[in-house]
């Protein structure tokens, strides 16, 4: 089944203790990108990704990093995480990252930082 | 990006259509009209996307003005499973643009019974 994959699903942490969000998606996609959600500022890109080794920052990158060693992952990495990156990220994929093409996303995670 | 306005909300009945509307004036020749949904606790979900065409699926039909400067998602029957978020976005097709993408508030559907 086509899909992507987040993990994990709920994530509590504290400030200052970094953590990884894993995304795997099993389309061959070239395009991934990354988004945060938050209660009345609908979904907001944080970074993407054209494809391996090759990313860019979205409207909100700060505070977070990713990286593209493979086709398939595309990793959000916080190194120090605050409590304002309380929030739902979603991660998403398409083919080339065209403007035709349709996005497909993840389940979300939900990450909470104390 | 070209901005996209929704209403907040709308209602509907069961079994019957519902027509979502989403303003566009600022769209450019290029830009695609996207519609994806979000169903509670899930991610968004593609639903139907056009460039100038009306566009049907099985899902859905979008209607686009003569003018690209509104849109209007149809679902032909809703059901209780339709209730969800619907976001209407633009993507530009130009350079680096296309990799850029901003989902507004969208509408919150409601389904009566």
């Amino acid at each position: 089944e086509a899909q992507v994959t987040q993990n994990p699903r709920y994530l509590i942490t504290v400030t200052g203790k970094k953590l990884t969000v894993t995304c795997s998606q099993n389309m061959n996609h070239e395009y991934m990108s990354w988004y945060r959600q938050d209660p009345g500022l609908g979904l907001r890109q944080i970074y993407y990704s054209m494809n391996v080794e090759v990313t860019d920052k979205g409207d909100v990158p700060e505070g977070y990093k990713v990286s593209r060693k493979e086709k398939r992952n595309f990793p959000l990495i916080l190194e120090s995480p605050s409590p304002n990156q309380t929030s739902l990220y979603f991660c998403a994929s398409s083919l080339l990252g065209r403007a035709q093409e349709k996005l497909f996303f993840g389940s979300g995670t939900q990450l909470s930082v104390l | 990006d070209a901005k996209t306005t929704q209403p907040n909300s709308m209602e509907s009945n069961e079994e019957e259509p519902v027509h979502l509307p989403c303003n566009h004036s600022t769209i450019s020749g290029t830009d695609y009209i996207h519609w994806y949904r979000q169903l509670p606790s899930q991610g968004p979900e593609y639903v139907i996307h056009g460039l100038t065409s009306n566009v049907n699926n099985r899902m859905a039909s979008l209607a686009i003005a003569e003018d690209r400067k509104s849109s209007t998602l149809i679902l032909h029957r809703a059901t209780l499973r339709d209730a969800a978020v619907y976001y209407c976005i633009l993507r530009e097709n130009s350079g680096g643009s296309n990799y850029k993408l901003t989902f507004g508030k969208g509408t919150l559907l409601t389904v009566n019974p």
